[in-house]
C-alpha cells in the first residue's frame, strides 16, 4: 500500500460522537486525500491537501473536517457522527497534482 | 463537475477469455484516466492510467485505450485468470493543466469475476 497507514482500521461509535481518522505516509508525498467508499457511489472525494496547512473541499464535504500539520498525517474528523457516515474510508497519497494517486488500506466506520 | 459512467456493472468470463469495460467522461478538459482494482477488503490499487497524449498504453495482459474526441476510455483483459477477480475503477482528472482541478472522479465500479 505504497507506505500509507491507516488507523483505527475499524471504529464502531454511536451518532453524536466525535470521531478522528489519520492516514499516515513514509513517501513524502506532497498531496493526500480523504475518500469514502459506498455501495452504488463508488469513491467519492471528501477533501484533499496540497501541502501542510493547505486543504480544500471535495465533492462530499459537508459534516467532514480536516488537518494537515505535518507532512505524514492527514487527519479527518467528524465533529457529530450520523449514521449517513457508516461507510469506507479511504486515504491517497500523490506525489504531484498531475501524479498516480496511491491508496492506504482502508477504515470502516460504523456509526450506530 | 465531471461525470463518470462505467459499464457494465458486473462481469462474469470464463478463465482464458478477455474482459472489457468501458467509460465514458463528460469533461473535454480531463487528460488523466486511471483504472484501479479493488480486492475485497483491501484498498484500490493503481493498475495502468493513460494520459491524453497517447491513443493505447499496454502492460503485459492489460490495456487501456482512450477516444478523446468521443470522450472514452476502456481497460482490456486478456487471458483472464482466477486472480483477476475483483471490482474494477476508472476516474477521469483534469490534472496539471494549470487549473486547480486536480481531483480524480470515479466510475461506480465493475464485478468482474473470471470462472476457472
Amino acid at each position: 500500500d505504497a507506505g500509507i497507514t491507516q488507523s483505527p482500521r475499524h471504529k464502531v461509535t454511536e451518532t453524536g460522537t466525535p470521531v478522528t481518522l489519520r492516514c499516515h505516509q513514509t513517501e513524502n508525498h506532497r498531496y493526500m486525500y480523504w475518500y469514502r467508499q459506498d455501495p452504488g457511489h463508488g469513491l467519492r472525494l471528501i477533501h484533499y491537501s496540497y501541502g501542510v496547512k493547505d486543504t480544500d473541499k471535495g465533492e462530499v464535504s459537508d459534516g467532514y473536517s480536516v488537518s494537515r500539520s505535518k507532512t505524514e498525517d492527514f487527519l479527518l474528523t467528524l465533529e457529530s457522527a450520523t449514521s449517513s457516515q457508516t461507510s469506507v474510508y479511504f486515504c491517497a497519497i500523490s506525489e504531484s497534482a498531475a501524479g498516480e494517486q496511491y491508496f492506504g488500506p482502508g477504515t470502516r466506520l460504523t456509526v450506530t | 463537475g465531471e461525470n463518470v459512467e462505467q459499464h457494465p456493472s458486473t462481469l462474469s468470463v470464463q478463465e482464458g477469455d478477455s474482459a472489457v469495460i468501458k467509460c465514458t467522461y463528460s469533461d473535454s478538459a480531463s487528460n488523466y484516466f486511471p483504472w484501479y482494482k479493488q480486492e475485497l477488503g483491501k484498498g484500490p490499487q493503481l493498475i495502468i492510467d493513460i494520459r491524453s497524449n497517447v491513443g493505447e498504453k499496454k502492460d503485459q495482459r492489460i490495456a487501456v485505450t482512450l477516444n478523446k474526441t468521443a470522450k472514452h476510455f476502456s481497460l482490456h483483459i486478456t487471458e483472464t485468470q482466477p486472480e483477476d477477480s475483483a471490482v474494477y475503477f476508472c476516474a477521469a482528472s483534469d490534472s496539471g493543466s494549470g487549473g486547480s482541478n486536480y481531483k480524480l472522479t470515479f466510475g461506480k465500479g465493475t464485478l468482474l469475476t473470471v470462472n476457472p
